[in-house]
């Protein structure tokens, strides 16, 4: 399984734009690539999931380069209530691989401030 | 929306006691597992479950775990007798079985063994 490396903590203004980059040197072919947010005492939640290029959904951009080793979640115009924990995930698709060990990371702590 | 529910929120008990924490995956997913956090830690996985046996599981998930799927809608992790380090927060989640994994986590059981 790739492992991830993210920034453990990031402070932000309401209004800015926030990018986040997990680097996942050793991701494999049939690897894609999700990011998860995480409130206090809740369980994480999906935000995006992408393989290649940008992705974009109602909450999110990601980012991937050509070589796939990294990945910029891009959180637009944040609010207070983005303050969370964001991991990314890096594991194998297809349903032959079912119930992958998808392993979470420490995460980045995200704080949005006034 | 669908959501993955899990009961109870908080359960206290005591050491070697046995718990069982359900949960009510989402209807339809075909993939299920279990990943606990401890207070201040990173999620960690312990066991995903498909067709009815166990896929994967971690070095967490020792002879004193175990999982069933009794009847078409629960989900269930058994502790047979809990330690002190079993204090953890813990997360059930399902996946629909599509091409690439995304899995729905529900909100928890807060588990304290004193």
């Amino acid at each position: 399984l790739a492992k991830t490396t993210q920034p453990i903590s990031m402070d932000s203004y309401e209004g800015q734009e926030v990018n986040i980059t997990c680097s996942h040197n050793n991701i494999a072919t049939n690897d894609y690539i999700t990011w998860y947010q995480q409130f206090p005492s809740q369980g994480p939640r999906f935000i995006i999931q992408g393989y290649k290029t940008k992705v974009t959904n109602e909450v999110a951009s990601l980012f991937i380069p050509a070589d796939r080793k990294s990945s910029t979640l891009s959180l637009p115009r944040v609010s207070l209530s983005d303050t969370a924990v964001y991991y990314c995930l890096v594991g194998p698709s297809g349903n032959n691989n079912a119930g992958n060990m998808l392993t979470f990371g420490g995460g980045t702590r995200l704080m949005v401030k006034p | 929306e669908p959501e993955v529910t899990q009961t109870p929120s908080h359960q206290v008990t005591q050491m070697g006691q046995e718990v069982i924490l359900r949960c009510v995956p989402i209807s339809n997913h075909l993939y299920f597992y279990w990943y606990r956090q401890i207070l201040g830690q990173k999620v960690e996985f312990l066991v995903s479950f498909y067709n009815n046996e166990i896929s994967e599981k971690s070095e967490i998930f020792d002879d004193q775990f175990s999982v069933e799927r009794p009847d078409g809608s629960n989900f269930t992790l058994k502790i047979r007798s809990t330690k002190l380090e079993d204090s953890a927060m813990y997360f059930c989640a399902s996946d629909p079985g599509t091409a690439n994994e995304k899995l729905f986590f529900g909100s928890g059981t807060q588990l304290s063994v004193l």
